[in-house]
């Protein structure tokens, strides 16, 4: 496709199950991000992807969070046992990778815990 | 501690009135400044990077400017469809910090 694609657009749990959010990132593009957003709240960084190097994932709040990226391509952010303090848009964003290159953002998913 | 923040958090404006946002920035190591605008239910979409003290990039209604510790987005005679929450982000090292953004509305 021609953007970043992120499913589900909106996801509703019960607290303590575990939900799985996708992002496929524009073709070619080597730098991978994953940001939440809450309300009233800026962009809070995730973990980050960069071609076959170990991911950045300084940014994850605790180890219920994890993240991968097969071949390089779609990523997948699993939360396990959500919480309701999970609640947010989850973002994806990739870019060339190449230095100061600019993030191609996709819609997100609203994730609601109840 | 790395640190962007955006003001006002909320702007009004009639269409016609020209006004700026603010980004003020405490970033070691600073790589480029991002402004972005976000539309509701959407992902930011990308405006300008800006490099270097003293650089501005203008498109449209939108003039960017960078100092060494802030940003300015104006917006001259803005539209209706001006309206968004403008993000700014800083780029360090391979990290981006975002402020918490402005939303914009501008009243026919």
């Amino acid at each position: 496709g021609a953007g970043v694609s992120q499913s589900p657009s909106n996801k509703v749990t019960e607290k303590g199950k575990d939900v799985e959010l996708r992002c496929d990132p524009i073709s070619g593009h080597t730098a991978l991000y994953w940001y939440r957003q809450s309300l009233g709240q800026g962009l809070e960084f995730l973990i980050y992807f960069q071609g076959n190097s170990a991911p950045d994932k300084s940014g994850l709040p605790s180890d219920r969070f994890s993240a991968e990226r097969t071949g390089g391509s779609v990523s997948t952010l699993t939360i396990q046992r959500t919480q309701q303090e999970d609640s947010a848009v989850y973002l994806c964003a990739s870019s060339l990778g190449t230095d100061l290159e600019k993030l191609f953002f996709g819609s997100g998913t609203q994730l609601s815990v109840l | 501690e790395d640190q962007v923040t955006q003001s006002p958090e909320a702007l009004r404006l009639q269409e016609g009135e020209s006004s700026s946002l603010n980004c003020s920035y405490t970033v070691s190591g600073l790589r480029g400044l991002f402004w972005y605008r976000q539309d509701p239910g959407k992902g930011p979409e990308f405006l300008f990077t800006l490099y270097s003290a003293g650089e501005e990039k203008e498109k449209e209604r939108l003039k960017a400017t960078l100092t060494k510790k802030e940003s300015f987005l104006h917006i001259t005679a803005p539209k209706p469809e001006d309206s968004a929450t403008y993000l700014c982000a800083v780029q360090a090292g391979n990290q981006f910090y975002f402020g918490t953004g402005t939303s914009l509305t501008v009243i026919p």
